[in-house]
C-alpha cells in the first residue's frame, strides 16, 4: 500500500508570495492533519480535515488555510509569505477521525524556504 | 493548554546499552500515546503506541505508560548506531488531534 505523498518536496518562494502544498493520504484514510516543523519549535499542529470538513485548528494566523477534497486529498495554502514561514510542512493521514486510537502516518514533507 | 514535555537531550548511550526516553503530559484526559522516530532530514515514523497502563513490548522497544503519574517512556534495548535519531512523544486527547513533544535526540556510540 502506498504511503502518504506530498508535493512538491522542495519549494523556494519570496516574501509576500503565496504557496499551495498538496497531500495525498494513504488509500482508505479519511483524516489528514498538517504540521509545521521548525528547529527548536518541534511539530506545530496546523489543522485537521476529515470528510472535507476542518475538525481541528491550531494556533496559526489566517494566512494559513487548507481544504480537503472528496477523494481525501488535501491542500494547504499560505498567503503573504513571511521569512518565519520557512519550515518543513508535514502531512499525516489516519484511518478516521473522532477516535483516540488512530495512528498517524506522515508523508515525506515539503521543505519551504522563504527568501 | 495541553503540554507534552520531553528532555531535549542529547542523550548518548553506548552500543548495546538500554536507552531510556521519557515523556510527561499535562492533561489527565489524554487517551493514547505514541512514539515516533525522526532521522535528520526525514519525516517522523511511528515506532509504537500504547493506550493502557503498563508495558507494551515490540521487538527491542518497550513503551511504558503510567497514567496516574502522567508519564510515558520508551526503552530501547541493545541500542544500535542506527537508532540514533530524535524521538518524538505524542499524545491524543479526545478526537484526532495529536500533541507532540519537542523530541529527545539520541546518539548511540559504537
Amino acid at each position: 500500500k502506498a504511503g502518504v505523498t506530498q508535493t512538491p518536496r522542495y519549494l523556494i518562494k519570496t516574501r509576500g508570495q503565496q504557496v499551495t502544498l498538496s497531500c495525498s493520504p494513504i488509500s482508505g484514510h479519511r483524516s489528514v492533519s498538517w504540521y509545521q516543523q521548525t528547529p527548536g519549535q518541534g511539530l506545530q499542529f496546523l489543522f485537521e480535515y476529515f470528510s472535507e470538513t476542518q475538525r481541528n485548528k491550531g494556533n496559526f494566523p489566517g494566512r494559513f488555510s487548507g481544504r480537503q477534497f472528496s477523494n481525501s486529498r488535501s491542500e494547504m495554502n499560505v498567503s503573504t509569505l513571511e521569512l518565519g514561514d520557512s519550515a518543513l510542512y508535514l502531512c499525516a493521514s489516519s484511518l478516521e477521525a473522532g477516535g483516540a486510537y488512530n495512528e498517524q502516518f506522515f508523508g515525506p514533507g515539503t521543505r519551504l524556504t522563504v527568501l | 493548554q495541553k503540554e507534552v514535555e520531553q528532555n531535549s537531550g542529547p542523550l548518548s548511550v553506548p552500543e548495546g546499552a538500554i536507552a531510556s526516553l521519557n515523556c510527561t503530559y499535562s492533561d489527565r484526559g489524554s487517551q493514547s500515546f505514541f512514539w515516533y522516530r525522526q532521522y535528520s532530514g526525514k519525516s517522523p515514523e511511528l515506532i509504537m503506541f500504547i493506550y493502557s497502563n503498563g508495558d507494551k513490548e515490540d521487538g527491542r522497544f518497550t513503551a511504558q505508560l503510567n497514567k496516574a503519574s502522567q508519564y510515558v517512556s520508551l526503552l530501547i534495548r541493545d541500542s544500535q548506531p542506527s537508532d540514533s535519531a530524535t524521538y518524538l512523544c505524542a499524545v491524543t486527547y479526545r478526537g484526532n488531534q495529536f500533541y507532540f513533544g519537542t523530541g529527545t535526540s539520541l546518539t548511540v556510540i559504537p
